[in-house]
């Protein structure tokens, strides 16, 4: 069982907004602020989405964002595409490991 | 455009050893973090450890005991060691880079990720 709790999947329509949440306990999330987000279409490398909680590296689309409260951090997309259909990994940084990844939740554009 | 592409046999038999080499270009294996991750099938992502191009490591808790990696600057590559493997280090193990903000720390997310490379443990 992952360190991190996602949702299994979410799903929206296109030009809709989703969020994923991301659940950890007092060890991670709330306590740091090394979230990061990761897109993966199968077969290809993860990319990096968002850093630090809330930034986007050069490159990202600003219709992704980061956030966090408490124990949970979250990731939206707003303008839903059906290129954004993909995996979506969290990771934070923990008392006792540099990285705990969540289980994955899959984004379907229907 | 830095790229990472992970290399070494897709099939191991229980109990030996597991070896993976991670061969970066595009870029200096210098002054950043690279780690090896791996993903069961059908479950999340796991870290299994990092290393500084100085040679300094950080393990998971969790496999520290079987794990090694290593750093060759000279090739720009890096590599994984896991001994006595079950089925259960079966799994698509991924190599990716952490950059530093404040040579030695590491920034705690990862930029650049291989395509990874299904590793099967079976007799």
């Amino acid at each position: 069982q992952s360190a991190l709790t996602q949702p299994a999947s979410v799903s929206g329509s296109p030009g809709q907004s989703i969020t994923i949440s991301c659940t950890g306990t007092s060890s991670d999330i709330s306590d740091y602020k090394y979230v990061s987000w990761y897109q993966h279409h199968p077969g290809k490398a993860p990319k990096l989405m968002i850093y630090d909680v809330s930034n986007r590296p050069l490159g990202v689309s600003n219709r992704f964002s980061g956030s966090k409260s408490g124990n949970t951090a979250s990731l939206s997309i707003s303008g839903l595409q059906a290129e954004d259909e993909a995996d979506y990994y969290c990771t934070s940084y923990t008392s006792s490991s540099p990285f705990v990844f969540g289980g994955g939740t899959k984004l379907t554009v229907l | 455009q830095v790229q990472l592409q992970e290399s070494g046999p897709g099939l191991v038999k229980p109990s030996e050893t597991l070896s993976l080499t991670c061969t970066v270009s595009g870029g200096s294996i210098n002054s950043y973090y690279w780690s090896w991750i791996r993903q069961p099938p059908g479950k999340g992502p796991e870290w299994i450890g990092f290393i500084y191009y100085s040679g300094s490591t950080n393990y998971n808790p969790s496999l520290k005991s079987r794990v090694t990696i290593s750093v060759d600057t000279s090739k720009n590559q890096f590599s994984l060691k896991l001994r006595s493997v079950t089925a259960a280090d079966t799994a698509v193990y991924y190599c990716a880079r952490s950059p530093t903000e404040v040579d030695p720390v590491p920034e705690y997310y990862f930029d650049y990720w291989g395509q990874g490379t299904l590793v099967t443990v079976s007799s």
